[in-house]
């Protein structure tokens, strides 16, 4: 079955360094998404991408924060300058159509900003 | 603000002991439900989506249904492999999911 995949699982990183997080999402699918989730807490939306810009965003994405999808293939988010209260797990979606429609997700990138 | 409330927060059932996992929502022009199932260390799994009141969906041992306030998850004759935290998130006109904190089940043999 076509799954999600993500890169690394881990990332550990200073504060104020600049990470790039990456994901293949599924093949047939125009839809991605970046959502996160801080330890202990609910899984929070970030942002949303189809035909090749942002459709939406949530108050979290803020300046610090940008999505590119460089190839067919990839999909990233840079975190520009990482601060500590960015460390969670953070988690590609994708889906074959938009709005209602059941997204698929990876098993996460582990970030850690020490 | 829309909002997602699930309880309890925790369940523990023995193998075989049926429950239901409570999802409460207030959305502005809900346009989907959905459940998701999440094991230790990985991303959401999709089981279901619900679109208007009344509305089933089953799967296995799990059924899903919706009213207009609140969508149940009811769990029959549960088995140890079912243990994981499930998730409720409802979208409405926009892309975003808005998840609830989800319902942390473990069934013991």
């Amino acid at each position: 079955e076509p799954e999600v995949t993500q890169t690394p699982s881990h990332q550990v990183t200073q504060m104020g360094q600049e990470v790039i997080l990456r994901c293949v999402p599924i093949s047939n699918h125009l839809y991605f998404y970046w959502y996160r989730q801080i330890l202990g807490q609910k899984v929070e939306f970030l942002v949303s991408f189809y035909n090749n810009e942002i459709s939406e965003k949530s108050e979290i994405f803020d300046d610090q924060f940008s999505v590119e999808r460089p190839d067919g293939s990839n999909f990233t988010l840079k975190i520009r300058s990482t601060k500590l209260e960015d460390s969670a797990m953070y988690f590609c979606a994708s889906s074959e159509q938009g709005r209602n429609s059941p997204l698929h997700f990876g098993n996460g990138t582990r970030l850690t900003v020490t | 603000e829309d909002q997602v409330t699930q309880s309890p927060e925790a369940l523990r059932l023995q193998e075989g002991e049926s429950s239901s996992l409570n999802c409460s929502y207030t959305v502005s022009g809900l346009r989907g439900l959905f459940w998701y199932r999440q094991d230790p260390g990985k991303g959401p799994e999709f089981l279901f989506t619900l679109y208007s009141a009344g509305e089933e969906k089953e799967k296995e041992r799990l059924k899903a249904t919706l009213t207009k306030k609140e969508s149940f998850l009811h769990i029959t004759a549960p088995k140890p492999e079912d243990s994981a935290t499930y998730l409720c998130a409802v979208t409405n006109s926009g892309y975003a999911l808005n998840f609830g904190k989800g319902t942390s089940l473990l069934v013991t043999p």
